[in-house]
């Protein structure tokens, strides 16, 4: 089973700053098969990255993601006060399928 | 624009089964491209994946969950379930229905249910 560790857990900044969170899996990952979802209080996650890079539709271009193997990277060039939430990394291919990160939250400095 | 809406009861007692629905509009649910997935969140924790279900009915169930998961579709209706058997405390949690991408490409969860939460007491 692959299991995705996120780094750090908590990100404290303020707005204007950029942010850098990590996601690192314990085997290989395919480039495709990464994602990334943001996730406020009270509401359902939200696609932000597919394929490790690609936007999802309707997504701010201060999103960026990059990586691949073990590495991965989900960078907000400049938070926006929208942006203060937790983020999931997720991967798709081995057993159990689906696995996600533990979640890196930002919060406000 | 597809939604996604779960729906179902709040509380269950133990051992009870607990079922919930959820209904897509917005466009159908008879695509080979995506599949649809249950997931869930325990108060304050990370997302689990449970399984997902085909529009033909194929299923596929997370191994790491014991066997009391069942996910069925009704394409009719475009909806699709979740039944959950002999639920006990630890199966508190938000549950999501998601759409689901799978492809050589690339596969992630690309529209949730808003969740529902189901907590299970006595």
């Amino acid at each position: 089973e692959i299991v995705l560790t996120q780094s750090p857990g908590t990100l404290s900044l303020s707005p204007g700053e950029r942010a850098t969170l990590s996601c690192r899996a314990s085997q290989s990952v395919s480039s495709s098969s990464l994602a990334w979802y943001q996730q406020k209080p009270g509401q359902a996650p939200r696609l932000l990255i597919y394929g490790s890079s690609t936007r999802a539709t309707g997504i701010p271009d201060r999103f960026s993601g990059s990586g691949s193997g073990t590495d991965f990277t989900l960078t907000i060039s400049r938070l926006e006060p929208e942006d203060f939430a937790v983020y999931y990394c997720q991967q798709y291919g081995s057993s159990p399928l689906f696995t996600f990160g533990p979640g890196t939250k930002v919060d406000i400095k | 624009q597809v939604q996604l809406q779960e729906s179902g009861p709040g509380l269950v007692k133990p051992p009870q089964t607990l079922s919930l629905t959820c209904t897509v509009s917005g466009g159908s649910i008879s695509s080979g491209v995506y599949y649809l997935s249950w997931l869930r969140q325990h108060p304050g924790k990370g997302l689990e994946w449970i399984g997902y279900i085909s529009y033909s009915g194929s299923t596929y169930y997370n191994p790491s969950l014991k066997s009391r998961f069942t996910i069925s579709v009704d394409t009719s209706k475009n909806q699709f379930s979740l039944r959950l058997s002999s639920v006990t405390a630890a199966d508190t949690a938000v549950y999501y229905c998601a759409r689901t991408r799978i492809a050589v490409a690339s596969s992630y969860f690309d529209y949730w249910g808003q969740g529902t939460l189901v907590t299970v007491s006595s």
